[in-house]
């Protein structure tokens, strides 16, 4: 089976601060990754994904995330953050050769100005 | 493109009580999703579609929860009688042979 642990429910932060959202999974199989984000009243956008290749993956807005297989981690980073970038971000795998998502249970990001 | 739309936006109803949410996915997306997020925790599958087929529906309340996927496009889940607990954000979401999956506004449901 497997999980996905987002290790803090809420990240309160100061507009142009640096900010990581933590993501652990685990799984007895190959999984693929990606971060969804969650503006207030809207549906999940997908934000990034690592499917293969460089483990080392960017959005077009600032984002990055780097998959370490070794820590089973896949934690999301911008080294500035926009008041626009307050919203809840989940992390979420897709075992391989399976067509479904599991979820974490979502990380709150906050940026104050 | 239009995205996935899923309508009513909101909807409240008392326990005891069945409703029915409907969702038009993407054109051409073969697979179909639902999920239910419970506020404060992450989406979770209900159940998912290939074309008009199930292919996955181990996590779906088979005693009050019921999809449908008729002619393989949009779709409706229906939940009757309605519990407290089922008070939650319906998400559909569809997706094409590479598995992305995009998805709609959500159904936010009130059981009171």
């Amino acid at each position: 089976a497997q999980s996905v642990t987002q290790l803090d429910s809420q990240v309160p932060v100061f507009e142009e601060a640096p900010v990581e959202l933590r993501c652990n999974y685990s799984s007895s199989v190959s999984v693929y990754l990606f971060w969804y984000v969650q503006y207030p009243n809207q549906g999940l956008q997908l934000l990034l994904k690592y499917l293969s290749g460089s483990t080392l993956v960017e959005s077009i807005n600032g984002f990055e995330a780097e998959f370490n297989k070794s820590q089973t981690s896949f934690h999301l980073r911008k080294p500035s953050v926009h008041i626009s970038d307050t919203a809840e971000y989940f992390c979420a795998v897709r075992p391989s050769g399976y067509n479904k998502l599991i979820f974490g249970a979502g990380t709150r990001l906050a940026v104050h100005p | 493109e239009a995205g996935v739309a899923q309508s009513p936006r909101y909807k409240i109803i008392e326990k005891r009580q069945s409703v029915a949410f409907w969702c038009n996915p993407i054109s051409g997306h073969a697979t179909l999703y639902w999920y239910q997020q419970i506020l404060g925790q992450g989406p979770k599958l209900l159940i998912q579609f290939q074309n008009n087929g199930v292919v996955d529906d181990s996590q779906l309340p088979k005693d009050r929860f019921s999809a449908e996927r008729l002619k393989g496009v949009d779709s409706t889940l229906k939940i009757q009688p309605a519990k407290l607990e089922d008070s939650a954000v319906y998400l559909c979401a569809s997706s094409t042979q590479n598995y992305e999956q995009y998805f709609g506004p959500g159904t936010r449901l009130t059981v009171t």
